[in-house]
């Protein structure tokens, strides 16, 4: 079972859709959490961080469940520029040995 | 503002070839991580650095080696190279603090022949 778990999608929905991915992380020396976003062939650059009590930028909305090691990111009114692949990202702290792990990637693709 | 450079940016190795890539940051950060990417597969940690002179084996570290011998650069090597080595190689830096961003290079295209 892989450390971090996402839906691989890819998700195909219309502009203007709302549109929810989750995230699963199985070991309980993760500290910080975070969503990233990569567009084909290029790097991956930092969505947003995500925190316990929840956090929201704009169209996106990040959630963080520690007891059930649940991850989740909404996109409301999704726009053609949002077509990427978002990736759940894992920080353990010192007990973890200090690790940064990656879920495989949920792929979006949104039409008009 | 570099951020993270990596060098090169595409090459192409013979099997049982060596090379180098080298990742380089400016901007102080203690942490260092070497990941290749395959299609469908994520991110895969291969060695990383949580500072200088020290580093430690990621999910993948079967074939590579590394050194950091200057807080600034981490390199990632192929002592005898493989097909099963082609991939897209990211490295990546991060600050010493919980909740600080990562920040990546622009990748490596390594295919193997």
């Amino acid at each position: 079972r892989k450390e971090v778990e996402q839906d691989p999608g890819p998700f195909n929905v219309p502009e203007g859709a709302t549109v929810a991915f989750n995230c699963t992380y199985s070991n309980s020396a993760s500290q910080s959490f975070f969503w990233y976003r990569q567009d084909c062939r290029k790097e991956p650059k930092l969505l947003m961080s995500v925190y316990s009590s929840g956090n929201e930028d704009g169209r996106f909305t990040a959630q963080l469940n520690r007891a059930s090691q649940y991850i989740s990111l909404l996109i409301r009114d999704s726009k053609l520029s949002d077509s990427a692949t978002y990736l759940c990202v894992v920080h353990r702290g010192p007990g973890g040995y200090n690790k940064l792990i990656f879920g495989a990637g949920t792929r979006l693709a949104v039409h008009p | 503002n570099a951020g993270v450079t990596q060098t090169p940016k595409f090459r192409v190795l013979k099997t049982g070839q060596s090379m180098t890539l080298l990742c380089a940051q400016d901007m102080n950060h203690e942490y260092m991580y070497w990941y290749r990417q395959d299609p469908g597969m994520g991110l895969r940690l291969i060695h990383y650095s949580v500072g200088e002179g020290t580093t430690a084996k990621g999910e993948v570290p079967d074939g590579y080696n590394v050194s950091r011998l200057k807080k600034q650069n981490f390199l990632l090597g192929l002592e005898s190279a493989a097909p099963s080595q082609t991939s897209v190689y990211f490295c990546a830096s991060k600050k010493r603090v919980e909740n600080t961003e990562a920040f990546f290079g622009q990748g490596t295209r390594l295919t193997v022949v």
